[in-house]
């Protein structure tokens, strides 16, 4: 079993939606939450960084942490089609120079 | 604002071969970081870099190696090349254990 596990897709959603991405984990030392969207051949953009349980919004972008389930969440408001992506997401442990665990990615795809 | 360079963009090479990749990191951060992704994989970690010394060290083979110099770019160098080497090949940059940002990516073409 990964230690992250997302979600493949793909996921259709209509434009204007509201889209909803999770990842759970398994490994308690995680403590830095991150999501990242990856155009094809593209590297990973950084979208949100969280640490402690609760939420984050930017702009159209809410991130969700529930440490006590081991579960995370990315929620796109209003959704464009530019948001079509791959979406990402990675956590690691606190202290030191820890490397970043991702999920495999949810394939997003916004129809106009 | 800058971001992570790498180059080559693109590289073909044949088995058994050597390649070197280069990544140059934001300005003012410290920490490397090497992934390696394979078509429709999640970014695999080899390799990091903080202040020239390597500081963590994931799944990286032993024909690869990888260095951080004293203008803090990294190279990663491949030897012996393998078909399941081609991939994508991503370098990434922070400031110490902070958020990291990544470059655009290399794509190892082994023929």
């Amino acid at each position: 079993q990964k230690e992250v596990e997302q979600d493949p897709g793909p996921l259709s959603v209509p434009e204007g939606a509201i889209v909803s991405l999770n990842c759970t984990y398994s490994n308690s030392a995680f403590q830095y939450f991150m999501w990242y969207r990856q155009y094809s051949r593209k590297g990973p953009e950084l979208l949100m960084y969280t640490y402690s349980s609760g939420n984050k919004e930017d702009g159209r972008f809410t991130a969700q942490v529930d440490k006590s389930s081991k579960y995370i969440s990315l929620f796109i408001r209003d959704s464009q089609p530019s948001d079509s992506a791959t979406y990402l997401c990675a956590m690691r442990s606190r202290g030191g120079y820890q490397k970043v665990t991702f999920g495999i990615g949810t394939k997003l795809q916004v129809i106009p | 604002a800058a971001g992570v360079i790498q180059s080559p963009r693109h590289l073909i090479k044949e088995k058994r071969e050597t390649a070197t990749l280069k990544c140059y990191p934001i300005p003012r951060h410290d920490t490397v970081y090497w992934y390696q992704q394979g078509p429709g994989q999640d970014p695999q970690f080899l390799i990091s870099f903080y202040e020239k010394m390597q500081s963590d060290k994931g799944s990286i083979p032993d024909r690869f190696s990888a260095q951080q110099f004293s203008d803090y770019h990294s190279e990663l160098n491949m030897s012996s090349l393998e078909l399941g080497d081609s991939a994508l090949y991503f370098c990434a940059s922070s400031i110490r254990i902070y958020e990291q940002y990544f470059g655009p990516g290399t794509r190892l073409t082994v023929t």
